[in-house]
């Protein structure tokens, strides 16, 4: 079945350094792939997505391009701030595969230091 | 505020208690979802409604009971819990069943905590 593979937390960089989280997944279709983002007490927001190959999301300084050569959506930004601390989710969503629901993977801790 | 709101922030409750967990979304959306999410794992679906019928249950325990009365409105009742059900409780809403097409607008969660 589809699933979603991140690298395992948690991260921890300065402040403005650079940051990539890698995201990997397998798919029987074609799906559309996202990033949320748990901010501490919070519930999962939505950040960024893409919905075909290379397709390249951003928000808030984040972004992430749909490769579909390398089945991979990594998640990245040039220089994080202490705010970015957070749990960051990859996700995606195959129609062909039980109606398009959102599977997510197991989430990576980013812990920026000042 | 987030559109999805969730009420208790925090609960704590015996093996033997009965309490339930309230969900409400301000967004117009046709679609509501219970995720669990415990330290260490993935989150897992546990409840789909659409337009308040029940069309997933991922082989949850009955000791965990959904209701949805009103497609604004989503319960999750307990009874007889068990200390590995502490957890955090996501609710979520959706303008379709579709994930893909329309994303997810989570609450704040409830932290529960069976002693």
């Amino acid at each position: 079945g589809d699933s979603v593979t991140q690298m395992e937390g948690p991260v921890t960089l300065s402040e403005e350094a650079f940051l990539t989280i890698n995201c990997t997944y397998t798919a029987t279709g074609y799906p559309s792939l996202f990033w949320y983002v748990q901010y501490p007490g919070e519930g999962l927001q939505l950040l960024l997505k893409a919905t075909k190959a290379d397709d390249k999301g951003s928000n808030k300084g984040f972004e992430a391009t749909y490769r579909k050569e390398t089945t991979s959506f990594h998640l990245e930004k040039g220089s994080v701030q202490v705010s970015d601390s957070a749990v960051y989710f990859c996700a995606l969503s195959d129609r062909s595969n039980q109606g398009g629901k959102l599977i997510f993977g197991q989430g990576t801790e980013l812990s920026v230091k000042p | 505020e987030t559109g999805v709101t969730q009420t208790p922030r925090h609960l704590v409750m015996g093996m033997t208690n009965k309490k339930s967990l309230k969900c409400e979304q301000h967004l117009g959306h046709n679609a509501m979802y219970w995720y669990k999410q415990s330290a260490k794992k993935p989150l897992e679906l546990m409840f789909v409604y659409s337009l308040e019928e029940r069309v997933e249950n991922n082989s949850v325990p009955s000791r965990f009971s959904p209701e949805c009365p009103n497609s604004s409105h989503l319960f999750l009742h307990l009874h007889t819990l068990q200390p590995e059900d502490s957890a955090l409780y996501l609710c979520a809403s959706s303008q379709e069943l579709a994930q893909g097409r329309s994303p997810l607008h989570f609450g704040n969660g409830t932290r529960l905590t069976v002693t």
